[in-house]
């Protein structure tokens, strides 16, 4: 079974912090992504990787940055976490392929203080 | 501007009674993902429809890809309570990089015993 896994379901940081979010898929997937979920707007794509060292912003990359140093990990970063930053945030993998199906992790709920 | 819009936004219905989900756009799609979000979960695929027309089914689920691979649309019959759960569709734009999935914003389905 492939899996994605996050390192939290649920993280309190206040206003300010550095945030780190960590992300491993067991898959050998090419790509990773870091997705944000908010009720009524839907997921929105942060961030997006292809390959190792590699990635492109989506389209709400702005308060974040991500790191790839290895295939399975892929980290999102809030440099100085805000209140508008309190989401549920979603990690996936998929190979790359046209038409590929994209696999979830379970998500973080994180809220900022 | 929402690339795929989905309705209704919320549905609550009767254990059996049966239901459509509708997930539409102005923009042609190589490709149309359904996913099923369980609470506190992930997203997990339903389907990949890719030709125009194509209609897969998958127990009591059927999924119709339309001719112009412009909307899509997923019909439960004689709905279950575990079939609750938020319903979104995800495609891959024509003509556009084949790992960014463009998410509409979901459908909550409520099935009731």
């Amino acid at each position: 079974d492939v899996k994605v896994t996050q390192s939290s379901r649920y993280l309190v940081k206040r206003t300010g912090e550095k945030v780190f979010l960590e992300c491993v898929q067991d898959m050998d997937h090419e790509n990773m992504f870091w997705y944000r979920q908010d009720p009524g707007l839907g997921l929105r794509l942060i961030y997006f990787s292809y390959d190792v060292k590699m990635k492109e912003k989506g389209d709400i990359p702005e308060g974040y940055s991500v790191s790839r140093e290895k295939k399975e990990r892929f980290s999102l970063i809030l440099e100085s976490a805000s209140t508008n930053q309190t989401s549920m945030y979603l990690c996936a993998s998929s190979f790359r392929r046209a038409n590929t199906e994209a696999f979830f992790g379970q998500g973080t709920r994180l809220t900022v203080v | 501007t929402q690339l795929l819009e989905q309705s209704p936004q919320f549905l609550s219905i009767q254990e059996g009674e049966n239901l459509t989900v509708y997930c539409n756009s102005s923009s042609v799609f190589s490709s149309l993902q359904w996913y099923r979000q369980e609470p506190g979960e992930g997203p997990v695929l339903l389907v990949t429809v890719v030709t125009g027309g194509e209609v897969k089914k998958l127990k009591r689920l059927t999924f119709q890809f339309g001719d112009a691979r412009k909307d899509s649309s997923l019909h439960i019959t004689a709905a279950q309570p575990g079939d609750t759960g938020l319903y979104l569709c995800a495609g891959f734009l024509s003509g556009g990089s084949n790992y960014k999935l463009t998410f509409g914003k979901g459908t909550l389905l409520t099935v009731n015993p």
